[in-house]
């Protein structure tokens, strides 16, 4: 797989579910972001994890990284129709460039 | 909440016509990118920009691509002579700084080449 490939590559959950999204890279990383984009919108940052972090909480999003099997998932806790969006991970090499993976399509229905 | 904006929001543009594409960063980063997303497909880089110069680029971004900071807000790209195949998203962002700095967005650029 490319670097940056999530999965699944689309969910759809009733709101008050949690939505769990995956992300796998393939070279090492300094840091690994998550972004969300709203359909033709710009990518809104949601979170930033560090290589030597293992768990991130802002609000209802939980984020892991294991950088032993170069992936990280992210959590969306009680969802609601506003989360719908795509939904991708971006892995920083210390570069300046962002690599993005494919996304995952998440649909909230109330 | 200070925003990257980019103009204009849609632009149609015959083949082979040259067209720039603006952007505000946040007014105290430094760095600034660009990134297109062909439709359906990944956001992919194209190329980032410090202290007045290119710091990094990919290879899509080649001798029909050029950017420049015309003053001390703008920031463009500009696409000497357009191909079917630019047709995309084009994404401006910037930083505060690299490495454990996320980087902010505009909404795009629509790019549809006739």
């Amino acid at each position: 797989s490319q670097q940056g490939e999530e999965d699944p590559q689309a969910l759809s959950i009733q709101e008050g579910e949690n939505a769990t999204m995956n992300c796998s890279y393939k070279t090492s990383i300094n840091n690994l972001q998550w972004y969300r984009q709203n359909s033709g919108r710009g990518l809104v940052h949601l979170i930033l994890i560090r290589s030597n972090e293992r768990e991130k909480h802002s609000g209802r999003l939980r984020v892991t990284l294991d950088t032993s099997k170069k992936s990280s998932s992210l959590l969306i806790t009680a969802s609601r129709a506003a989360d719908t969006a795509s939904y991708f991970c971006a892995t920083d090499d210390d570069t300046d460039k962002l690599i993005f993976g494919t996304g995952t399509r998440l649909q909230v229905f109330p | 909440e200070p925003e990257v904006t980019q103009t204009p929001s849609h632009q149609v543009t015959q083949m082979g016509q040259e067209v720039i594409l603006r952007c505000v960063p946040i007014s105290n980063h430094l760095y600034f990118y660009w990134y297109r997303q062909i439709l359906g497909q990944k956001v992919e880089f194209l190329v980032s920009f410090y202290n007045n110069e290119i710091s990094e680029k990919s290879e899509i971004f080649d001798d029909q691509f050029s950017v420049e900071r015309p003053d001390g807000s703008n920031f463009t790209l500009k696409i000497r002579s357009t191909k079917l195949e630019d047709s995309a998203m084009y994404f401006c962002a910037s930083s505060r700084d690299r490495g454990y700095q996320p980087q902010h967005f505009g909404d795009g650029t629509r790019l549809s080449i006739l």
